[in-house]
């Protein structure tokens, strides 16, 4: 089954530690994306990634990094520098080109105190 | 600055009809997708719309006015299972997505 996998579902972390979430896809897109939700609030951009070895910031990528060296994978990286990072994240991926309709993935819900 | 407004929440009955709905202000336009979101998971799409006009598709339809900056969603008959948050989302000019807070519908028997 073709699908997008994020893991954990549950992720608590200490202030001052970075966490990398996971975001694996076999459904062979070209297009990664990562946002946060927070209640009462829209979905927010974080950083998307059109090809592999590429990627570009979205509305709020401070404190936050990715990587795409593989096109199955978009791991993000909270860093200590993100200043409010507990909230639900969710990656998602499109098939590129003039197809814009985005899966996504469970989520990874993460708590820091 | 780029803005969509969504009603926070609505109550509807077990069978009924229910019109959720969107307006929009972005820097461009190329169309307007439904998703559904039910409570800690993964939204999941509905519908997209770039010409106006209603779609339908099952119990669902979505419709569209680009001169309005206004769409929604409309679900008839009703289930339990449909009670989730609906986000609208436009496709501005860069071709990113911009959402909506989403509209929690509380379906009661």
């Amino acid at each position: 089954d073709g699908g997008i996998t994020q893991s954990p579902k549950y992720l608590f972390r200490k202030e001052g530690q970075n966490v990398t979430l996971s975001c694996e896809q076999n459904l062979n897109h070209d297009a990664m994306y990562w946002y946060r939700q927070d209640p009462g609030q829209g979905l927010r951009l974080i950083y998307y990634s059109q090809i592999v070895n590429d990627f570009q910031k979205g509305d709020i990528a401070e404190g936050y990094s990715v990587s795409r060296e593989k096109k199955e994978s978009f791991p993000l990286t909270v860093t200590s520098a993100q200043k409010n990072p507990t909230a639900f994240y969710l990656c998602a991926s499109s098939i590129g080109g003039d197809s814009y309709e985005q899966y996504f993935g469970p989520g990874t819900r993460l708590t820091v105190t | 600055g780029q803005n969509i407004d969504q009603p926070t929440e609505m109550t509807a009955t077990e069978g009924a009809i229910v019109q959720i709905n969107c307006t929009y202000q972005t820097s461009g336009f190329n169309g307007l997708f439904w998703y559904q979101q039910h409570a800690g998971e993964a939204p999941t799409f509905l519908s997209y719309n770039v010409l106006d006009g209603l779609e339908e598709k099952g119990r669902f339809s979505s419709f569209l006015s680009r001169s309005k900056g206004y769409s929604y969603l409309l679900l008839k008959e009703l289930q339990m299972k449909d009670s989730a948050s609906y986000l609208c989302a436009v496709l501005d000019s860069n071709y990113q997505l911009i959402w909506g807070a989403g509209t929690k519908l509380i379906i009661k028997p």
